[in-house]
């Protein structure tokens, strides 16, 4: 069973409009959400994280926001640039889990100019 | 800093052969982790260490070893390969052995088992 979801492969969004990417969970032991983008050939890079106290959190162009009681976190980009374009990936780690972090599948992210 | 390397970045093996992945991190971090990334999915964990001289299963271990060898290096062997190895493998280091802080991945290593 999947407990971390993306459930769209793709998302396509004209430059300088927002991006919304979307994720489920489903373990209630989940504490921390992350983030990561990824370019065709490299390793993933962290974006930003949220911890479940909090209900959003913001760094420049990208904020991320949690809602516990549906266990969904979403990730908002505005305004959306052509460098933006990547894969993009849920994690979420739970306090007992020893640094370990639980991966969606990833939503490819095309910024069109 | 270098951050988090990994060699070698492509290998093909045909099946039964051996190798070992190389992973090495300058961060001064705690935990390592092995990861592999198939086609359409997300990142599943092999193996982790949480500290120098502790290792740990993961989601799919079956089929790899690993060795914690010091601080900076965790290597991840293979003994036998099979075709269902063929996958993009990605080492990741944290500072942090609880849940809190980002993990630092190397570039891959594309591993092809023919």
């Amino acid at each position: 069973d999947q407990q971390v979801k993306q459930n769209s492969p793709s998302l396509s969004v004209q430059e300088g409009r927002i991006s919304i990417l979307n994720c489920d969970y489903t373990n209630s032991m989940f504490d921390y959400f992350l983030w990561y983008k990824k370019y065709p050939a490299e390793g993933p890079t962290f974006l930003i994280s949220i911890s479940s106290i909090k209900d959003k959190n913001e760094d420049g162009r990208f904020t991320v926001f949690l809602n516990k009681s549906a266990k969904h976190l979403s990730l908002h980009i505005v305004p959306s640039q052509p460098g933006d374009s990547a894969v993009y990936f849920c994690a979420a780690s739970a306090n007992t889990n020893a640094g370990k972090s639980t991966f969606g599948d990833g939503t490819t992210l095309t910024v069109k100019p | 800093n270098a951050g988090v390397t990994q060699t070698p970045k492509f290998q093909v093996l045909k099946t039964g052969q051996s190798m070992t992945l190389q992973c090495a991190q300058d961060m001064n971090h705690n935990s390592m982790y092995w990861y592999r990334q198939d086609p359409g999915m997300g990142l599943r964990l092999i193996y982790y260490s949480a500290s120098e001289g502790t290792t740990d299963k993961g989601e799919v271990p079956n089929g790899y070893n690993v060795s914690r060898l010091n601080k900076r290096e965790f290597s991840l062997r293979l003994e036998s390969a099979a075709p269902s190895q063929t996958s993009v493998y990605f080492c990741a280091s944290s500072e942090a052995s609880t849940n809190l802080g980002e993990q630092y991945f190397g570039p891959g290593t594309r591993l092809t088992v023919t």
